[in-house]
């Protein structure tokens, strides 16, 4: 069976600081891998995804991400962190194949509360 | 287009009573999915559908019942509200032919049993 671990819970970081939200996983097979954030109040948006290729991927607003399969780890990056960042993340996996249904289930960590200070 | 959209944004029940969490898409996605969000414990997926007519349980489908009648629309019923329920609720779809299989998350639902 799939799993995700966030061992972080919450994060206090100061702002322009640099922060890395920590994310491993366990499967035997194969995963995609994402990242999503959630801001207060609203819905989980996707910040940046694994699929196949580079092992480093970036989203659009600084963030960056590593696969490392030996190490089991997607770990979150940024070099400098702003005020708007405080949200809560989310790392997920999900199998390359469908289930047996055909659908794509996705496992979810249990979240990182990054708190950006001034 | 409005993505994926929840009514109500907020709720309070009495023990023993019955709503409906409505959850409605307009991308065409074949598949959609109900988690709950408690607080430390991420999300548990609670039903989902590969579409129309069809739906599966999750992880924690007790004392909820979906439905499936139209690609657009994939319901959430709790029939006798218990406090256990009590939790933010989330509608998300996707389609693995497109996007690479990211979910696009509704804003959610805070529904509060007393």
């Amino acid at each position: 069976a799939q799993s995700v671990t966030q061992l972080d819970s919450q994060v206090p970081v100061f702002e322009e600081a640099p922060v890395e939200l920590r994310c491993n996983y366990s499967s035997s097979v194969s995963v995609y891998l994402f990242w999503y954030v959630q801001y207060p109040n609203q819905g989980l948006q996707l910040l940046l995804k694994y699929l196949s290729g580079s092992t480093l991927v970036e989203s659009i607003n600084g963030f960056e991400a590593e696969f490392n399969k030996s190490q089991t780890s997607f770990h979150l990056r940024k070099p400098s962190v702003h005020i708007s960042d405080t949200a809560e993340y989310f790392c997920a996996v999900t199998l390359l194949a469908p289930a047996t249904s055909g659908t794509y289930k996705y496992i979810f960590g249990t979240g990182t509360r990054l708190k950006v200070l001034a | 287009n409005a993505g994926v959209t929840q009514t109500p944004k907020f709720r309070i029940l009495k023990i023993g009573q019955s709503m409906t969490l409505q959850c409605t898409q307009d991308m065409n996605h074949n598949y959609m999915y109900w988690y709950r969000q408690d607080p430390g414990m991420g999300l548990k997926l609670i039903y989902y559908s590969v579409g129309a007519g069809i739906t599966d349980k999750g992880e924690v489908p007790n004392g909820y019942n979906v439905s499936r009648s139209t690609t657009e629309d994939f319901p959430l019923r709790l029939e006798l509200a218990a406090p256990s329920q009590t939790s933010v609720y989330f509608c998300a779809s996707s389609s693995p032919g497109t996007g690479g299989f990211e979910q696009f998350f509704g804003p959610g639902t805070r529904l509060t049993v007393l």
